[in-house]
């Protein structure tokens, strides 16, 4: 069964610019979407089709995927931003497979 | 404003079954593909079974496929996880979300928290 990977931790100083990547074979042929989740709430959508971001989502959060790799860039990282981030893919003939998750530390 | 809102979950002896509800508002729930998803205590999203629009297309993963029944009512806008057999394993919190477009999940329930314990 196809698997995406994420680094368990990253840390980044405020206002600095954080990075977290999820990896996969080919992941740049399927679709990419990243959810954040904080203590005690539900998973919220933050990017989607690899690089889209909901409304209400800040300009802040970009994504692009290609190759084997996704990342998820957070620019000008703020305090509110620290939290769990997932991974997922899409192909037409699989369901979302998760990453495992990284806690994004902002310090 | 749309919303899914889980209930069922509770405390279950190992071998027993239970089934989940996620009601969803709004008259437009029959248009789209629901997903379950669940989180164990500290750990990560797994997903764990989809259901197409009309309710004739399911898929499961691995390590619920046999014991778990994934099913909808679109009369009463609600989808239905039901579980039998149930193990130490599946203790999580289980969220039902929406899916879009064959790639991301853009509306998720509160979750319902299901213990399996002796």
């Amino acid at each position: 069964s196809y698997e995406v990977t994420q680094p368990p931790s990253v840390s980044v100083s405020p206002g600095q610019t954080a990075i977290i990547p999820c990896s996969g074979e080919k992941l740049g042929d399927k679709y990419v979407c990243w959810y954040q989740q904080k203590p005690g709430q539900s998973p919220l959508l933050v990017i989607f089709q690899d690089k889209k971001r909901p409304s209400g989502i800040p300009e802040r959060f970009s994504g692009s995927n290609s190759g084997n790799t996704s990342t998820l860039t957070i620019s000008g990282t703020q305090a509110m931003d620290e939290a769990d981030y997932y991974c997922q893919a899409w192909d037409s003939i699989s369901d979302g497979v998760f990453g495992g998750g990284t806690k994004l530390t902002v310090l | 404003e749309v919303k899914l809102v889980e209930s069922g979950g509770g405390l279950v002896q190992p071998g027993g079954s239970l089934r989940l509800s996620c009601a969803a508002s709004g008259s437009t729930f029959g248009n789209y593909w629901m997903h379950w998803v669940r989180q164990a205590p500290g750990k990560g999203l797994v997903w764990v079974s989809r259901i197409d629009s009309d309710g004739t297309g399911t898929t499961y993963a691995d390590s619920v496929k046999g014991r778990f029944t994934i099913s909808r009512d679109n009369a009463r806008n609600t989808l239905y996880l039901q579980m039998n057999s149930l193990r130490a394993e599946d203790t999580a919190v289980y969220y039902c979300a929406r899916e879009r477009d064959v790639s991301y999940l853009d509306l998720w329930g509160q979750g319902t928290l299901l213990t399996v314990a002796s």
